[in-house]
């Protein structure tokens, strides 16, 4: 695709419920990663993908918190149990390359979830 | 700890003057390090990759410099305009990561007519 794509835009859920929040990456992109950016704030490091391979989760808050990428493209982000503080904005973003060697990062609008 | 500070949080002024925004981040071992642009509620937009190699790279009326022994980033805006008005991230990629960015809390800016 032209861009990174996420969707929903916006979700918001009770307390407790589970969300599952997706991710298209562009067209070709080896790498794929997740942020979380709370009101007022950067966006911070969730995970990321090497193709279908997550390289890297330690920046994941809890273990409610499971990203997937089965193959290697579209990636989905799912929060468990969904809680008051999970509310924020989050972020997938990808780049053409491998690890350290990539490129720039293109993000997606972000999906800004509220949890009630 | 690798860590991006910018400063100021936020910023006014009036349309047509040159800006300076600064980023400063600990660690010199950087791989690159990228400016954003964030309009509310949207996402981020690249405006400008610096490799550590490079000590400056130039879009338009931006001019980003690097000088990786004292950890600073500046972006200069030239002759500002109301619509440059918006979130500005500084984000570091280390040699020491996989990848990922590390940003700064942003500098918000607005440009009065």
């Amino acid at each position: 695709g032209a861009g990174v794509s996420q969707s929903p835009r916006y979700k918001v859920a009770k307390r407790g419920q589970d969300v599952a929040l997706r991710c298209d990456p562009i067209s070709g992109h080896v790498s794929l990663f997740w942020y979380q950016q709370a009101l007022g704030q950067g966006p911070e490091f969730l995970t990321y993908f090497q193709n279908e391979a997550q390289l890297d989760k330690s920046g994941l808050p809890s273990d409610r918190f499971f990203a997937e990428r089965p193959e290697g493209s579209v990636s989905t982000l799912k929060i468990q149990r969904t809680q008051q503080e999970d509310s924020a904005v989050y972020l997938c973003a990808s780049s053409l390359g491998q690890g350290v060697g990539d490129t720039e990062a293109f993000f997606g609008q972000g999906t800004r979830l509220t949890v009630v | 700890k690798q860590e991006v500070t910018q400063i100021p949080a936020a910023l006014s002024v009036p349309e047509g003057e040159n800006l300076v925004l600064n980023c400063s981040f600990t660690d010199s071992a950087i791989y690159n390090l990228q400016w954003f642009r964030q309009d509310p509620g949207k996402g981020l937009t690249s405006l400008l990759l610096i490799q550590s190699s490079q000590r400056e790279q130039t879009s338009g009326r931006l001019n980003a410099s690097l000088d990786k022994s004292s950890g600073r980033s500046t972006l200069y805006i030239a002759a500002s305009q109301p619509g440059d008005s918006a979130t500005y991230l500084c984000a570091v990629r280390w040699l020491s990561n996989t990848g990922k960015l590390i940003f700064g809390q942003g500098t918000t800016l607005q440009v009065k007519p």
